[in-house]
C-alpha cells in the first residue's frame, strides 16, 4: 500500500497566482480530509468528503479556496488567487469509515506564496 | 480558548528517560482520543487510540485518559533519540468525523 500520496511536495508561487494541490487517497478509503498546518494555528480541518461528496467545508477560510473530488482516487484543493498568508503545509488524509480510529496522512505540500 | 490545549514545548530529555506528554480539553462530547507522532517535514502518523478512561499500553507507549478531568496523557518509556518528534493529541466526538488536534509538543531526546 503506497499510502496517501500528495503532490507537489513543495510549491513556491507568486501572490495572485492559482495554486492546485493534489491528493490520491488510500484505495478503498471512503473519507478524505484536507488539513492546513501552520505554527500559529496548528492543524486545521479545511474540508472533508465522504464517497466523493463534500460533507463539511466550514473550515475553508475564504471563497478563494475550493476543493473537489471527481472520483474515489483523486482530490484537489485550489487557491485562486493565492496570498502570502496562505503559506502553510497542506495535508491530505483518508480513512475507512468514521474516523474514530484516526486517519492516515500524506506527507503534505509545503506552499510558499511570495 | 482552544478546545484542545497542549504545551508546545520543547521538552528535552536524556536518552532512556520517561517522556510525559498531556492534553486538556474543554468539550465533554469528545469520546475518542488519539496520539500522533510527526517527524520534521512529514505527515502525522497514528501512534495510539483509545476510547474509555483508563490506561492502554503498546510497547514503550502508554496512553491514559481521564474523562472526568478532561485530561489525556502519553508516556514514552526508555526514550530513544528516534523518538524526537512532535507529538499531537487528537480527539473525536462520538458520532463525528472531524478530528480536533492539539497544537503539538516538540520532544527532543538527547543521546
Amino acid at each position: 500500500d503506497a499510502g496517501v500520496i500528495q503532490s507537489p511536495r513543495h510549491e513556491v508561487t507568486e501572490m495572485g497566482q492559482e495554486v492546485t494541490l493534489r491528493c490520491k487517497p488510500i484505495s478503498g478509503h471512503d473519507y478524505l480530509f484536507w488539513y492546513r498546518q501552520t505554527m500559529m494555528r496548528g492543524l486545521e480541518l479545511l474540508i472533508y468528503f465522504n464517497n466523493n461528496v463534500p460533507i463539511d467545508d466550514s473550515g475553508m477560510p475564504e471563497d478563494r479556496f475550493s476543493a473537489k473530488m471527481p472520483n474515489a482516487s483523486f482530490s484537489n484543493l485550489k487557491i485562486q488567487p493565492s496570498e502570502p498568508r496562505d503559506s502553510a503545509v497542506y495535508f491530505c488524509a483518508s480513512s475507512l469509515g468514521k474516523s474514530i480510529y484516526g486517519y492516515t496522512f500524506g506527507s503534505g505540500t509545503r506552499l510558499t506564496v511570495v | 480558548q482552544k478546545e484542545v490545549e497542549q504545551d508546545p514545548g520543547p521538552l528535552s530529555v536524556p536518552e532512556g528517560a520517561i517522556v510525559s506528554l498531556n492534553c486538556t480539553y474543554s468539550n465533554s462530547a469528545f469520546q475518542y482520543f488519539m496520539w500522533y507522532r510527526q517527524y520534521s517535514r512529514k505527515g502525522p502518523e497514528l501512534l495510539m487510540y483509545t476510547y474509555s478512561s483508563g490506561n492502554k499500553e503498546d510497547g514503550r507507549f502508554t496512553a491514559q485518559v481521564d474523562k472526568s478531568s478532561k485530561y489525556i496523557s502519553l508516556f514514552i518509556r526508555d526514550s530513544q533519540p528516534s523518538d524526537s518528534a512532535t507529538y499531537l493529541c487528537a480527539m473525536n466526538k462520538a458520532a463525528g468525523n472531524k478530528l480536533t488536534f492539539g497544537g503539538g509538543t516538540r520532544v527532543l531526546v538527547k543521546p
